[in-house]
């Protein structure tokens, strides 16, 4: 059982590039999220899903986009990369239930954009 | 909007000692509140959550209680050992479309460090 996996580990963009953050998770989890974690932010939610099909903006959907490909995997899309996304993404997953809502964390892609 | 506010944003203490990171939280239909462990380097990683009907929950050395009233819940380490030293997140749940599922407002985080 991987948990929640993404790819890349880091990766260094120059201004204006695109790229697409991919997520999987094998816990059959419904629910799947993107944060980004910068100094003194705590973790802000970008996008949410809440289940295969469907897709919502967070607190800070500005210049990104996603895809729920199916259960299992949910990409981030960064069209034109901007220095101001230079940060660590966290992609996220859980199982809503009657008792809880843990979510549980790939190990994250560290971005830098120049 | 949802707001989740976290204090201390650094603390430091000696082994042994005990260390109390305090958040409170805007949304009174809040029901789940979670606290994350952030090693350097490393994913969040749950180490205690409390659900809305309860009033304080224990794990070995560390615990939480909530005020629901206030808007306000804690997490307390006792005993503190170096291993403790990380960068700690409070979280609160939101309602989402019309309580179908749950997401997750977090706080900013504590940076606690243990000195031996």
């Amino acid at each position: 059982n991987a948990g929640v996996t993404q790819t890349p580990k880091f990766q260094v963009l120059k201004t204006g590039q695109s790229m697409t953050l991919q997520c999987a998770q094998d816990m059959n989890h419904n629910s799947m999220y993107w944060y980004r974690q910068d100094p003194g932010m705590g973790l802000r939610l970008i996008y949410y899903s809440a289940s295969e099909g469907t897709t919502d903006k967070g607190e800070v959907p500005n210049g990104y986009n996603v895809s729920r490909l199916n259960k299992r995997e949910f990409s981030l899309r960064l069209e034109s990369a901007a220095p101001s996304q230079t940060s660590v993404y966290f992609c996220a997953s859980n199982q809503l239930t009657g008792l809880g809502y843990e979510q549980y964390f790939g190990p994250g892609t560290r971005l830098t954009v120049t | 909007g949802e707001n989740v506010e976290q204090h201390p944003s650094t603390l430091s203490v000696q082994e042994g000692d005990s260390a109390v990171i305090k958040c409170t939280y805007s949304d009174s239909a809040s029901n789940y509140f979670p606290w994350y462990k952030q090693e350097l380097g490393k994913r969040p990683q749950l180490i205690i959550d409390i659900r809305s009907n309860v009033g304080e929950k224990k794990d070995q050395r560390i615990a939480v209680t909530l005020n629901k009233t206030a808007k306000h819940f804690s997490l307390h380490i006792t005993e503190t050992q170096p291993e403790d030293s990380a960068v700690y997140f409070c979280a609160a749940s939101v309602q989402w479309y019309g309580g179908a599922t749950n997401k997750l407002i977090f706080g900013t985080g504590t940076l606690l460090a243990v000195q031996p």
